[in-house]
């Protein structure tokens, strides 16, 4: 089983519906991120906590929001979807690693667009 | 600018070729640094961090180069499997992360 799984792997939905993504994971991380992916752009991030307690926003946390409902889920929201956040989506984990650095494990992703 | 800068290809080469990626990043203060590997609408996984020494993981090679702010990766004996996008990515302070748009390879028969 994948340590990181996301739910739904594929959403089309329309402009103005809220949608929510979510996103599980068994590697025993503290840590987890919301990013999303872009042509041309690279992987930008939207979100990330540190423990359940913790919300931090990141490069571009406008239109979304995120709960932490337990260590090991992470989900992200679109309160009112747009165009402009069609998007593959990843979640990720992340913890310190032997060598003195947090590696980012990520889940599959979700395709997300909207019309 | 872009933090962290790739060429993004595509690279197109022969099997058995060597080929090499470059990538800059502006931050200064920048403090790890890694290589992911993205196959096509698949998630990243990571290839190798880098040292500030460098490092070699089998046939890939990966150097840094703080003065310069620059990071490279080499792959020697190019296979049909290493096909892939590589993405560079730079730990500002063990809180954020920024990815390169990622450089294209498709390695030929």
């Amino acid at each position: 089983d994948a340590d990181v799984t996301q739910t739904p792997r594929n959403r089309i939905t329309k402009t103005g519906k809220r949608i929510m993504l979510e996103c599980s994971q068994t590697k025993g991380h503290d840590r987890m991120y919301w990013y999303r992916q872009d042509p041309g752009l690279g992987l930008r991030l939207i979100y990330y906590s540190f423990d359940v307690k913790d919300i931090n926003k990141g490069e571009i946390s406008d239109g979304y929001s995120v709960s932490r409902q337990a260590q090991a889920k992470f989900s992200l929201s679109l309160e009112s979807a747009i165009p402009n956040q069609t998007a593959l989506y990843f979640c990720a984990t992340s913890d310190f690693s032997v060598m003195g650095t947090y590696e980012q494990y990520f889940g599959p992703g979700t395709r997300l667009t909207v019309t | 600018r872009k933090e962290v800068e790739q060429d993004p290809g595509p690279f197109n080469v022969p099997e058995g070729a060597t080929v090499a990626f470059n990538c800059t990043y502006s931050n200064s203060a920048s403090q790890s640094f890694f290589w992911y590997r993205q196959d096509c609408r698949k998630e990243p996984k990571l290839l190798m961090s880098v040292y500030s020494s460098g490092n070699e993981d089998g046939r890939f090679t990966a150097q840094l180069n703080r003065a310069s702010q620059y990071i490279s990766l080499l792959i020697r004996d190019s296979k049909l499997s290493d096909s892939a996008t590589y993405l560079c990515v730079v730990n500002v302070n063990n809180n954020d992360m920024r990815f390169g748009a990622g450089t294209r390879l498709t390695v030929k028969p």
